[in-house]
């Protein structure tokens, strides 16, 4: 079956710490892993990640991806109070249709 | 605002009662997309529509019926749900089929069966 683990559940950090989410998976097919911000409802797209290796960097956040070992880490260095939110990481497979699984998140709290 | 809306954003009904959920999009997309999102599990995929043709039914129970009359607009018929289908049910639209395009998700409509 597939899934997708992300670890860990929740975090609590101050502002100016860095953290480091992970995301596991195993997939039937793999062709991308994709991060996400939710923050009230909506998700919001940060990354998109099909080849190993490559980091990917937007501001002070940044992911890469191991396709051999199967994970994924979404860095945020200097965090902020407005980082907080759930970090969700889905992956796209393909077993005799199109699967789309979601991790069950991150809860990131940044305090002041 | 990602430009797609839906109506109504919260929603309370009984198990006998029978409601549906829009889903527009001003994007240009073709695919669209339901997810249901509960208190403590991950996002699920019901749905996927690609150019009005629905294309995924991921398992989702009969009781949950799509609709999906152009590529701007889709629904969601509900009827004779249970408690347990409380919560909060996300669309979201794509330029095609495929997380490497990506997915523009709605506000939500937080539903509550009693």
């Amino acid at each position: 079956e597939d899934k997708v683990v992300q670890s860990p559940l929740s975090l609590v950090v101050h502002e100016g710490d860095t953290v480091t989410l992970n995301c596991s998976y195993e997939v039937t097919n793999f062709r991308s892993l994709l991060w996400y911000k939710q923050e009230k409802k909506a998700p919001t797209f940060l990354f998109m990640l099909t080849s190993s290796g490559i980091e990917k960097k937007s501001g002070r956040l940044s992911s890469i991806l191991d396709k051999k070992e199967l994970f994924s880490i979404l860095n945020i260095t200097a965090t902020q109070t407005g980082d907080s939110a759930v970090y969700l990481c889905a992956v796209d497979g393909w077993d005799y249709g199109q699967n789309f699984v979601f991790g069950p998140g991150t809860r990131l709290s940044v305090l002041p | 605002e990602t430009g797609v809306t839906q109506t109504p954003r919260h929603l309370v009904m009984g198990m006998t009662n029978k409601k549906s959920l829009k889903c527009e999009q001003h994007l240009g997309h073709n695919a669209m997309y339901w997810y249901k999102q509960s208190a403590k599990k991950p996002l699920e995929l019901m749905f996927v529509y690609n150019f009005k043709e629905q294309t995924e039914n991921n398992s989702v129970p009969s009781r949950f019926s799509p609709e999906c009359p152009n590529s701007s607009h889709l629904f969601l018929h509900l009827h004779t749900l249970q408690p347990e289908d409380s919560a909060l049910y996300l669309c979201a639209s794509s330029q095609s089929v495929g997380l490497e395009y990506e997915q523009y998700f709605g506000p939500g409509t937080r539903l509550t069966v009693t």
